[in-house]
């Protein structure tokens, strides 16, 4: 079975732009959260999706905004890019609910550099 | 306020031994518990979780304690191998559906 996928694996942008990350979940996984990873923060939690709906979302600006599609996919959005945006982009999937007694799994990432 | 935390950065021991990791949560809602291990540049990969209605769990080398009125819980390694470095977090989970990740500790096995 496949695992979590994620693109593309490396972006460099500049300041200001804005920028779309993709992943696709393992299938017949329903959930997908997004995480964000940086050298002074640790991962922290960004959002989880649903069948198609917002679930929960963590301590992150507007300018970061996701959506999930019929078929699980989901991507996430980070506009007016700033240098502290600097990290690796995680998703994870499972089956059913993000937490609770359902295993996340996790894709490669997407490391995302702001100059 | 950090409601997970791996207290020890970083953790060496010899290849044969025995490594415990430690991860220590304030949150008395936290039902469930996971460990990953993740490499550079790579996403962490789940090892092993537990329930917060059991104490410990078991898979092949790895072991997870848990400690709930000392809102502790620890990974055993046994026996550790060289293959076993890297960077190990524990994550914890209640309601609300989202893993809080503590700051991981880099974990080096010397042969």
């Amino acid at each position: 079975k496949a695992g979590v996928t994620q693109t593309p694996r490396y972006l460099i942008k500049t300041r200001g732009q804005q920028v779309t990350l993709s992943c696709s979940p393992i299938s017949g996984h329903r959930s997908v959260s997004w995480y964000q990873q940086t050298p002074g923060q640790g991962l922290q939690f960004l959002f989880e999706y649903f069948s198609e709906t917002q679930r929960n979302k963590g301590n992150f600006p507007g300018r970061f905004s996701g959506r999930q599609f019929s078929n699980s996919r989901s991507e996430m959005n980070v506009s007016t890019l700033e240098l502290g945006d600097s990290a690796l982009y995680l998703c994870a999937s499972s089956k059913w609910r993000a937490g609770d007694t359902d295993t996340q799994y996790f894709g490669p990432g997407t490391r995302l550099t702001v100059l | 306020d950090q409601q997970v935390k791996q207290n020890s950065p970083s953790l060496s021991v010899q290849e044969g031994r025995i490594s415990i990791l430690n991860c220590d949560y304030t949150n008395s809602m936290f039902d469930y518990f996971l460990w990953y291990k993740k490499y550079p540049a790579e996403g962490p990969t789940f090892l092993i979780s537990i329930s917060s209605i059991k104490d410990k769990n078991e898979d092949g080398r790895f072991t997870v304690f848990l400690n709930k009125s000392a809102k502790h819980l620890s990974l055993h390694i046994v026996p550790s191998q060289p293959g076993d470095s890297a960077v190990y977090f524990c994550a914890a989970s209640g309601t609300g559906g989202k893993l809080i990740f503590g700051q991981g500790t880099e974990l080096s096995v010397k042969p």
